[in-house]
């Protein structure tokens, strides 16, 4: 199974600040299809996930596009360009290329100091 | 607009059995490959199986291969989840959702 693995598990920033999260994962995230199948995750205290990104960098319908995905590979990296009080909460990223298991990272907890 | 609830969960004894629903709406239900993902505080978000649009092809995780078992009914836009020979570390939120959509999730509890 593909492991995923964020950091930092714990992320306190400054409103208006921006914030990055880092995903790895143990092999390349490359499907044959060319295309990279990672996602991420908001979970905001006391609500289900929702997804931001989709196939590492397109954004979902309604993300505010202070939310940005890059990278490629093996390494990628989830970016909140100013942080607002209502990104406070938990993000998980997630791998769809090498399934089953579709397999997601520890997760990430953003607060603000 | 879309929307999945689930329902079914509750507290239940190791070793006994439990069948979780996802009702669909807002959207062509019989299209769409369903997941079921569940989530505890220690685990995380934990991929748990698929569903084909049509039923024909399911995966499982091997956690719980052999034990649960995934089907739906496109005639009533329901998803279903059949645990059985439940465990105490099934405990969960579980969630249906495409990983675009997500409901509010149903909680199982699986406790002596």
């Amino acid at each position: 199974d593909v492991v995923m693995t964020q950091s930092p598990l714990s992320l306190p920033v400054t409103l208006g600040q921006p914030a990055s999260i880092s995903c790895r994962s143990s092999q390349s995230l490359v499907n044959r299809d060319g295309n990279t199948y990672l996602d991420w995750f908001q979970q905001r205290p006391g609500q289900s996930p929702r997804r931001l990104i989709y196939q590492v960098s397109n954004r979902d319908s309604g993300v505010p596009d202070r939310f940005s995905g890059s990278g490629s590979g093996t390494d990628f990296t989830l970016k909140i360009s100013r942080v607002e009080a209502e990104d406070v909460g938990v993000y998980y990223c997630m791998q769809g290329t090498h399934w089953p298991p579709w397999t997601f990272g520890q997760g990430t907890k953003v607060e603000i100091k | 607009q879309v929307q999945v609830v689930e329902s079914g969960g509750g507290v239940v004894q190791p070793g006994t059995s439990l069948k979780l629903s996802c009702a669909a709406s807002g959207f062509t239900f019989s299209k769409y490959n369903i997941h079921w993902v569940r989530q505890t505080p220690d685990k995380g978000l934990e991929w748990v199986a698929l569903i084909y649009y049509d039923g024909n092809e399911k995966h499982y995780a091997d956690s719980v291969k052999g034990r649960f078992t995934v089907s739906r009914d496109n005639s009533k836009n329901t998803l279903y989840l059949q645990m059985s020979s439940l465990r105490v570390d099934d405990t969960a939120m579980y969630y249906c959702t495409d990983f675009d959509f997500w409901g509010q999730g149903t909680l199982v509890t699986v406790s002596s």
